[in-house]
């Protein structure tokens, strides 16, 4: 049963555009949702994130939108640059996982920005 | 430079031949945790660490092991590994609830 889906498997956009990278989300109890950038050959890196107490975050070019009624989060980057190539992952976690603060990963979108 | 530092970066072993998997943190974080990417299905956890001694199962703990000895580190054991086991493992650590998760640059196991 996969918690976090990213349906999307690749996306490609024109450098300067914006992209748009979706994330549903089945369960209920998730209260804070980040997105990690993954180069090949390195560990994914966090970008953003966003509790759920809120329905938007802005840090720069990234700006990450939770709609909680439709289980929905999505990663909008504007304007998008050749370096944001990249797979990016959706995950959550929940505070009542107790002592593991477990992610729960979508299986990732391959970005590609053309120039 | 705060890291986490796996090792190695690429294995290639044969069926059997028990293997371990170093993972080291520099920023003192009581948290540590393994997970393995496969394709098509994300990131899955194996185990977790809340501190040293304490450890648990994650989703996928079948065939692993782990230790907490130090806080720094957090070693993945494969006592007899089997080809299903190939996958790329990735260490991650964080100072707690809420903050971020940080991983190590991955390794890359082949089991034949």
């Amino acid at each position: 049963d996969q918690q976090v889906k990213q349906n999307s498997p690749s996306l490609s956009v024109q450098e300067g555009r914006i992209s748009i990278l979706n994330c549903d989300y089945t369960n209920s109890m998730f209260d804070y949702f980040l997105w990690y950038k993954k180069y090949p050959a390195e560990g994914p890196t966090f970008l953003i994130s966003i509790s759920s107490i809120k329905d938007k975050n802005e840090d720069g070019r990234f700006t990450v939108f939770l709609n909680k009624s439709a289980k929905h989060l999505s990663l909008h980057i504007v304007p998008s640059q050749p370096g944001d190539s990249a797979v990016y992952f959706c995950a959550a976690s929940s505070n009542s996982g107790g002592s593991n603060y477990k992610l729960t990963f979508g299986k990732g979108t391959l970005l590609t920005v053309n120039p | 430079e705060a890291q986490v530092t796996q090792n190695p970066r690429y294995l290639i072993t044969v069926t059997g031949k028990k293997l371990t998997v170093t993972c080291s943190q520099n920023m003192n974080h009581e948290y540590m945790s393994w997970y393995r990417q496969d394709p098509g299905l994300g990131l899955r956890q194996i185990y977790y660490s809340m501190n040293v001694e304490v450890t648990d199962k994650g989703d996928v703990p079948e065939g692993y092991k782990v230790s907490r000895k130090e806080k720094r580190n957090f070693p993945l054991i494969l006592e007899s590994p089997s080809p299903n086991q190939t996958s790329l493992y990735f260490c991650a650590s964080s100072a707690g609830l809420g903050f971020t998760l940080h991983f190590g640059n991955g390794t890359r196991l082949t089991v034949t």
